[in-house]
């Protein structure tokens, strides 16, 4: 199974500020890597898919990037909106065993 | 509107048995795999496994393979995640989400709490 480790755990940042969110895969996942942000008492949304690709809707201040086993979300000014936990997601494997790092939540400083 | 509507709120004893379901509408609910995804109190995602609807076929992550069943009612554009025997351990939030070999899973459910209690 591919383990997905996300850095930092908490990260605090304040409004306006640039946020970097880190994920790194156990082996290579190419560019199959999504991001998805999660508020509390709601369901994940898409974020990033392809390591770098917006999803339908998503502001132009998220960006990915990287690929193989590296890769980074951020997120250029924060709004306020933005404070919610981020999780990686691989999907490079078939049949699928697909796995989410543990999060990273993105808290006001 | 692409949507995904999961059944309600779920409250079980130890021992009984559950089925969920996942509700698709506003896109070809044959042409996309569903995929199932685990949040336990206060934790990360878990992803548990995918099904296509239009042939069945599905797949589980190792560590719910036997755990649970996943199923699909293409006539009804309706997933299903069901247990047999619950237990404790399965207190959580359950989602459905669109899932793409391609994109990862990019329309949600709202979520279904299971509880499971003496």
């Amino acid at each position: 199974e591919i383990v997905m480790t996300q850095s930092p755990a908490t990260l605090s940042v304040s409004p306006g500020e640039r946020a970097t969110l880190s994920c790194r895969a156990s082996q290579s996942v190419s560019s199959n890597l999504a991001w998805y942000q999660q508020k509390p008492g709601q369901a994940p949304r898409l974020l990033i898919y392809g390591a770098s690709t917006r999803a339908t809707g998503i502001p132009a201040r998220f960006s990915g990037s990287g690929s193989g086993t590296e890769f980074t979300l951020t997120i250029s000014s924060l709004q306020s909106e933005d404070f919610a936990v981020y999780y990686c997601q691989q999907y490079n494997n078939w049949p699928p065993t697909w796995t989410f790092g543990q999060g990273t939540k993105v808290e006001i400083k | 509107e692409v949507q995904l509507v999961q059944s309600g709120a779920e409250v079980k004893k130890p021992g009984e048995s559950l089925k969920i379901s996942c509700k698709g509408s506003g896109y070809s609910f044959t042409s996309y795999w569903i995929g199932w995804v685990r949040q336990m109190p206060g934790k990360g995602l878990e992803w548990m496994g995918i099904i296509y609807p239009g042939d069945s076929d599905t797949r589980y992550s190792p560590s719910f393979q036997g755990q649970v069943t996943i199923s699909a009612d293409k006539s009804i554009s309706t997933a299903y995640l069901q247990w047999s025997s619950l237990k404790a351990s399965d207190t959580a939030m359950y989602y459905c989400a669109r899932t793409g070999r391609d994109y990862g899973m990019d329309v949600w459910g709202q979520g279904t709490t299971v509880t499971v209690s003496s």
